[in-house]
């Protein structure tokens, strides 16, 4: 079945340092994709998706690209703040199938 | 623009109590979600509803039931609360299907002792 891996957590990192979240996805055939952000105290929100090859998916300064050859979809932003703090999902959806979740990174940005 | 709403927020059941969690959406989205948050797991699907008047059951059925009382509501009911309930629960919605953006409610914590 369809199924994601995510960087385990937690993630501690300086304001201003450069964050990558490894994420790597099994799936039957040509997935959609997506991050997802957790704030704490809330629901998802949507943060940014990618639906093929080679798309880059960005919002907020955060980037993903799909990248089919390593089944991955890696989460990036340049500089962070102490506002990025949150989980981060990554997830997929293949056809009608449900949207399947990775466990999440929880996300710490220290002043 | 509310989005998706939840009540309660937080819970406390003793093993074998009943409780119903509410949901609604103000969005005219046809299909809705309720999905269950643990530690290290991820989210999981509980059920799901593609539209008014359709249920349908998801990867951890089991314990639950659920209602689409109409368009913007979707309520989820446990029968006969058990310590492995103890999750926070998450309401969902998408205009049709999962392929669609799913937009979240805040979530419900519930504990079960």
């Amino acid at each position: 079945g369809n199924s994601v891996t995510q960087m385990e957590g937690p993630v501690t990192l300086s304001e201003e340092a450069f964050l990558t979240i490894n994420c790597t996805y099994t799936a039957t055939g040509y997935p959609s994709l997506f991050w997802y952000v957790q704030y704490p105290g809330e629901g998802l929100q949507l943060l940014l998706k990618a639906t093929k090859a080679d798309d880059k998916g960005s919002n907020k300064g955060f980037e993903a690209t799909y990248r089919k050859e390593t089944t991955s979809f890696h989460l990036e932003k340049g500089s962070v703040q102490v506002s990025d703090s949150a989980v981060y999902f990554c997830a997929l959806i293949f056809g009608n199938e449900k949207l399947t979740f990775g466990t999440g990174t929880r996300l710490t940005i220290i002043p | 623009n509310a989005g998706v709403t939840q009540t309660p927020k937080f819970q406390v059941l003793k093993t074998g109590q009943s409780m119903t969690l509410q949901c609604a959406q103000d969005m005219n989205h046809n299909s809705m979600y309720w999905y269950r948050q643990d530690p290290g797991m991820g989210l999981r699907l509980i059920y799901y509803s593609a539209s008014e008047g359709t249920t349908d059951k998801g990867e951890v059925p089991n314990g639950y039931n659920v209602s689409r009382l109409n368009k913007r509501e979707f309520s989820l009911r446990l029968e006969s609360a058990a310590p492995s309930q103890t999750s926070v629960y998450f309401c969902a919605s998408s205009e049709a299907g999962h392929t669609d953006t799913q937009y979240f409610g805040p979530g419900t914590r519930l504990t079960v002792l």
